[in-house]
C-alpha cells in the first residue's frame, strides 16, 4: 500500500463546476497536509495547507481533513480552464520532508 | 524576493558519468530538501538539511547519491556513475522552520531535468 494515494485521473469537469480531488494516507501519525498544483513542465506550487480536522477555505479552494478516516480532499469551486493541472497531495509525518501522492490530473473543459 | 533557483535547468549525460546539480535556496530559509520526480509520478524525497543538524539521508536510493550543503545555504546533489534509471527531474525546495512543527511551507525551485543516455 502506498503511503499517500490519489486517483491519477484525468478528472474532467465543465467550466464553472465543482472539482473534487481526494487523497488517502496510511500513517495515522501524519500531522500536516498540503495540496500542491503542478502545471506541465513546471514545479509544484502550494495551494492549501491544513492541519486540523474540518474544512479550510481560501477563495475558490476548500481543503477538508478527516483524520479518523485518513483522507484529505480539495474542492475547487467555479472551476476555470486555468485550473487544469496535476494536483499533488502531500503529507508530513514526523520528519520534515513531505510524502507525495502521484497526483490527480484535472481537466476543466471550457 | 528571489525564489529557489537551480542549475543547470537541463543536463544530458552519458551512462557512467558523474553529475552535480546545484540549488540556491531562498535567503534566510534554514531547511533545504531534494526530491526527484520521474515522468508521470509524484515527488520522491531524497535528502533533507536543517541548519547545522545532521542531514536526513533516508531517501537516497543508493550510495551513488550524495549531497552537501555549504555554509547553510547552497546545496549540491551529486550522482556518481549515473544510470538510465536516474533520469528524472530533480527538485529542490526550501522553507523556514517555524515554532509549530510541521507547518512550514516548502517552496520549490524550477528543477533540473536530468537525462542519462
Amino acid at each position: 500500500q502506498k503511503e499517500v494515494e490519489q486517483n491519477s485521473g484525468p478528472l474532467s469537469v465543465p467550466e464553472g463546476a465543482i472539482a473534487s480531488l481526494n487523497c488517502t494516507y496510511s500513517d495515522r501519525g501524519s500531522q500536516s497536509f498540503f495540496w500542491y498544483r503542478q502545471y506541465s513542465g513546471k514545479s509544484p506550487e502550494l495551494i492549501m495547507s491544513i492541519y486540523s480536522n474540518g474544512d479550510k477555505e481560501d477563495g475558490r479552494f476548500t481543503a477538508q481533513l478527516n483524520k479518523a478516516s485518513q483522507y484529505v480532499s480539495l474542492l475547487i469551486r467555479d472551476s476555470q480552464p486555468s485550473d487544469s493541472a496535476t494536483y499533488l497531495c502531500a503529507v508530513r509525518t514526523g520528519r520534515r520532508a513531505l510524502t507525495f501522492g502521484s497526483g490527480t490530473r484535472l481537466q476543466v473543459q471550457p | 524576493g528571489a525564489g529557489v533557483s537551480q542549475s543547470p535547468s537541463n543536463k544530458v549525460t552519458e551512462k557512467g558519468k558523474d553529475v552535480e546539480l546545484r540549488c540556491d535556496p531562498i535567503s534566510g530559509h534554514t531547511a533545504l530538501y531534494w526530491y526527484r520526480q520521474s515522468l508521470g509520478q509524484g515527488l520522491e524525497f531524497l535528502i533533507y538539511f536543517q541548519g547545522n543538524s545532521a542531514p536526513d539521508k533516508s531517501g537516497l536510493p543508493s550510495d551513488r547519491f550524495s549531497a552537501e550543503r555549504t555554509g547553510g545555504s547552497v546545496s549540491t546533489l551529486t550522482i556518481q556513475r549515473t544510470q538510465q534509471e536516474d533520469s528524472a527531474v530533480y527538485l529542490c525546495a526550501s522553507s523556514v522552520v517555524g515554532t509549530l512543527a510541521g507547518t512550514d511551507t516548502q517552496y520549490f525551485g524550477p528543477g533540473t531535468r536530468l537525462t542519462v543516455l
